[in-house]
């Protein structure tokens, strides 16, 4: 079946780098996009943008602070976000994107704390 | 990109139906029929349950449907049951080529 499979939580300080991964299995990796959407505690879904092989497209607050790629050898999506604020405290979700958003990944906290 | 509007809440008892709208403009409901809901229990992973603006993915009760009329889409839970009991999301594609959300309702079933 097709499965996303998310990489485990991580607790950065202020002003580090996170990297969370999406392995993705069960169809052709190169036929579909992947979308990263977060959630803050308590909040609603935020999208963050989305990557397919070398074209992607970024939600404007996030521009300058978030790189997406993919590596086809091993059907896997990263999201990088540079510069965590205590804000980009989230649960951080993969999602197949092609007319809409299926299936997701079990999430990754990332938790940004001093 | 301004979020999508949804209510934040509606209610209703078992057996009963419910609507939840979901307000955007003409740059991404108005104009795409790229328009899917999700379903979120506390603690989940959203979960797809509309696709295309009123297409049911395999597995999802025909008690959920989605219909769009303009800016506005809407999905309607007929015979509510304690397990709809959920956060529910709107989400969008845009003329900007990235998908908006709405703020999320949540539903109570009482």
């Amino acid at each position: 079946q097709v499965q996303l499979v998310q990489s485990g939580a991580e607790v950065k300080k202020p002003g580090a780098s996170v990297k969370v991964s999406c392995k993705a299995s069960g169809y052709s990796f190169t036929t579909y996009a992947i979308s990263w959407v977060r959630q803050a505690p308590g909040q609603g879904l935020e999208w963050m943008g989305w990557i397919s092989g070398n074209s992607g497209n970024y939600a404007q607050k996030l521009q300058g602070r978030v790189t997406m790629t993919t590596d086809t050898s091993t059907s896997t999506a990263y999201m990088e976000l540079r510069g965590l604020r205590s804000d980009d405290t989230a649960v951080y979700y993969c999602a197949r994107d092609g007319t809409y958003l299926d299936p997701w990944g079990q999430g990754t906290l990332v938790t940004v704390s001093s | 990109q301004s979020a999508l509007t949804q209510p934040p809440s509606v209610s209703g008892s078992p057996g009963q139906s419910v609507t939840i709208s979901c307000t955007g403009t003409s740059s991404d409901v108005g104009s795409y029929n790229r328009v899917s809901w999700y379903q979120q229990p506390p603690g989940t992973a959203p979960k797809l349950m509309i696709y295309e603006v009123s297409n049911r993915p395999s597995g999802v009760p025909d008690r959920f449907s989605g219909s769009k009329s303009g800016n506005t889409a809407s999905l309607t839970i007929s015979g509510l049951q304690a397990e709809d009991e959920a956060d529910y999301y709107c989400s969008s594609y845009t003329s900007s080529s990235t998908w908006v959300f709405g703020g999320g309702t949540k539903l109570t079933v009482l």
